[in-house]
């Protein structure tokens, strides 16, 4: 069974510019929730999708985005890039979304450098 | 407010010694639900447990086995003859009946050395 796909797994942009990150998650999960992680805030919340509509949302700033297509894949946008997002952005997915403690399971990650 | 701490930062072993690595919460929820996850150098997060909030009996999977004691809000792991295969950053998660969002610990690296 394949597990959660991310792409691109490395990239580097420069400040001021944006990204798209995208997820494939687990064959038969409706949900995708993505996290940013860096070494000085650790795993923070970003957004949770489930069904293609948003369902959750961590504290970031508007910059951040994200969206689900019917296939249930989805991607996240960053615009107008800081130094400070430069982190690991990890995807993960599960049957029926992270409410009543549902188990999530992640993707490898994409590293994201801004320069 | 809910809230996982991961006190031990980085912890150092070497070979076949067993290990525990600390996990704490904090909720006023009485259901929630408590995991933990391995994250090797690849990035990604690795399903190790999920404990629901009324199932205090502990559990043993291989060299693995964790200890959840709601008297003391704590969710420990263990590790018994650690391996170099071991080394990773481990995390500690809580989610809380209704809330859609994992709280993660800080984490903690573990290295076994051989």
């Amino acid at each position: 069974k394949a597990g959660v796909t991310q792409t691109p797994r490395y990239l580097i942009k420069t400040r001021g510019q944006q990204v798209t990150l995208s997820c494939s998650p687990i064959s038969g999960h409706r949900s995708v929730s993505w996290y940013q992680q860096t070494p000085g805030q650790g795993l923070q919340f970003l957004f949770e999708y489930f069904s293609e509509t948003q369902r959750n949302k961590g504290n970031f700033p508007g910059r951040f985005s994200g969206r689900q297509f019917s296939n249930s894949r989805s991607e996240m946008n960053v615009s107008t890039l800081e130094l400070g997002d430069s982190a690991l952005y990890l995807c993960a997915s599960s049957l029926a979304g992270t409410g009543f403690g549902n188990t999530i399971y992640f993707g490898e990650g994409s590293w994201l450098t801004v320069v | 407010a809910q809230k996982v701490t991961q006190a031990q930062t980085e912890i150092s072993v070497v070979e076949k010694e067993d290990v525990t690595l600390d996990c704490v919460y904090e909720t006023r929820d009485t259901t929630y639900y408590l995991f933990w996850y391995k994250q090797p150098p690849s990035g990604e997060l690795v399903f190790l447990i999920r404990r629901n909030s009324f199932d205090e009996q502990n559990e043993i999977s291989g060299r693995y086995s964790w200890n959840f004691q709601k008297s003391t809000s704590s969710f420990n792991f263990t590790i018994t003859a650690s391996q170099v295969v071991d080394s990773a950053v481990y995390f500690c998660a809580l989610v809380t009946s209704g809330t859609y969002k994992y709280i993660f610990g800080t984490g903690t690296r573990l290295k076994v050395l051989a």
